[in-house]
């Protein structure tokens, strides 16, 4: 079956714009992750929907951040005001609730 | 605080050899998950092999299989036969459940021919 997609795969921004990084879950998956990796580190968690709903968002940084998923299925990250420090590649999962999560192959985002 | 460790940032050995990964953590949560993932330069984030705290038998996967000392909170993977596919950052990862993974910094191998 279809993987865990992400769009762009790619994106190259200025300070200061507005960017949105989709996520496509595994069809079924009630969970959803948004993970940051910065260059040479492990990923960092964001914030975990279950469902609809964001059950833990402690991972986002500031209020720039912000991801919403109305039905319970694709996922939208949200960065206001972009920063450079922002660059890093943004990686989404899903999974069944307690279940191994399953990635997808990340944005890269890039804030000139 | 939860906290993954990989004190190796590279490691390098020959196609065929044995080698070992090592990966501490740190928690006070009894019931937990362990994960050794894999990431090629494509970026995408693979599953290699997966242990439950609870399950004192040491979790394998074709060439891949873990030593999970909990009392020690280590849980290193070891890849038997290596291939040049097996080329990549292999990162482990905790979780307490169906929450956040918590990743330790990577560790590079290459697969030399």
């Amino acid at each position: 079956g279809a993987g865990v997609s992400q769009t762009p795969s790619n994106k190259v921004t200025e300070k200061g714009k507005y960017v949105e990084l989709r996520c496509d879950p595994i069809s079924g998956h009630t969970a959803l992750y948004w993970y940051r990796q910065s260059l040479g580190q492990g990923p960092e968690f964001l914030i975990y929907f279950q469902g609809t709903g964001a059950a833990d968002d402690s991972g986002l940084p500031n209020d720039r951040f912000f991801a919403v998923r109305p039905e319970g299925s694709v996922s939208t990250l949200k960065i206001q005001r972009t920063e450079r420090g922002d660059s890093a590649v943004y990686l989404c999962a899903s999974s069944f609730p307690t279940d191994t999560q399953y990635f997808g192959p990340g944005t890269r985002l890039t804030v000139l | 605080a939860q906290t993954v460790t990989q004190s190796q940032p590279e490691m390098s050995v020959q196609e065929a050899e044995t080698v070992t990964l090592s990966c501490t953590y740190d928690t006070s949560e009894s019931n937990y998950y362990l994960f050794w993932y894999k990431q090629p330069p494509s970026r995408q984030m693979i599953l290699v092999i997966r242990q439950e705290a609870y399950k004192q038998q040491n979790a394998t996967e074709n060439r891949f299989s873990v030593n999970f000392q909990k009392a020690a909170k280590s849980f290193s993977l070891k890849i038997s036969d290596s291939q040049l596919g097996d080329t990549a950052m292999y990162f482990c990862a905790f979780s307490p459940g169906s929450q956040k993974l918590v990743f330790g910094q990577g560790t590079r191998l290459t697969i030399n021919p």
